[in-house]
């Protein structure tokens, strides 16, 4: 089966320039989560959506960030303009709903992204 | 509010060392879950397990078990007869009881096994 699935991998821009994460999440998952992995700050939720709505986005950091969902194989995470401090890795998870439990996340592998 | 500490940084040990990775964390729910992840070089975190607040019994999972004590709100993990393979940073994670709750991660512990 075909876990969730991010591209790029690697981005290296320079700052000022727009960058644009993508993810597919696993088939027949509901929920979407976009997360930041720094080493001063660690795993940090940014934003997620359920049924392709987003739900809670109050960890983006500012108004440069944006995410969407348009259908529920396909989420985006957009920086514009990007700066240096957005270096980090993004991750994209999914994870379905249990009835109104909390299930597992499964996660990409995540794109590093280098603003220089 | 919600907090999950992993006070350890960083671990190092020799091949077929037990080692065990502490894991602390508050919050005010009374039904919550616990993770745990691992994060290999490669860098996908994969999940390991799940908890919930109302099953305290330790589980085993071939070299793998985790000790729930809520008297001290820890979730340690235990790597038993380390292995190379094992080199990772382990994340553990909380969350309250629905899908709406955040899972809270704490900074990780780096796990390096030496042969």
């Amino acid at each position: 089966d075909a876990g969730v699935i991010q591209s790029p991998r690697h981005e290296v821009t320079e700052m000022g320039q727009e960058v644009t994460l993508r993810c597919k999440p696993i088939s027949g998952h509901d929920y979407l989560f976009w997360y930041r992995q720094t080493m001063m700050r660690g795993l940090e939720l940014l934003i997620y959506f359920n049924n392709n709505v987003p739900i809670d986005d109050s960890g983006m950091p500012e108004d440069r960030f944006s995410a969407k969902m348009p259908n529920a194989s396909f989420s985006t995470l957009k920086i514009q303009p990007s700066e240096p401090r957005d270096s980090a890795v993004y991750f994209c998870a999914s994870s379905f709903q249990q009835g109104l439990l909390t299930g597992e996340l499964f996660f990409g592998e995540g794109s590093r992204l280098t603003v220089l | 509010a919600q907090k999950v500490t992993q006070a350890q940084t960083e671990i190092s040990v020799v091949e077929k060392e037990d080692v065990t990775l502490d894991c602390v964390y508050e919050t005010r729910d009374t039904t919550y879950y616990l993770f745990w992840y691992k994060q290999p070089p490669s860098g996908e975190l994969v999940f390991l397990i799940r908890r919930n607040s109302f099953d305290e019994q330790n589980e085993i999972s071939g070299r793998y078990s985790w000790n729930f004590q809520k008297s001290t709100s820890s979730f340690n993990f235990t790597i038993t007869a380390s292995q190379v393979v094992d080199s990772a940073v382990y994340f553990c994670a909380l969350s309250g009881p629905y899908n709406t709750d955040k899972l809270i991660f704490g900074t990780g512990t780096r796990l390096q096994v030496f042969p």
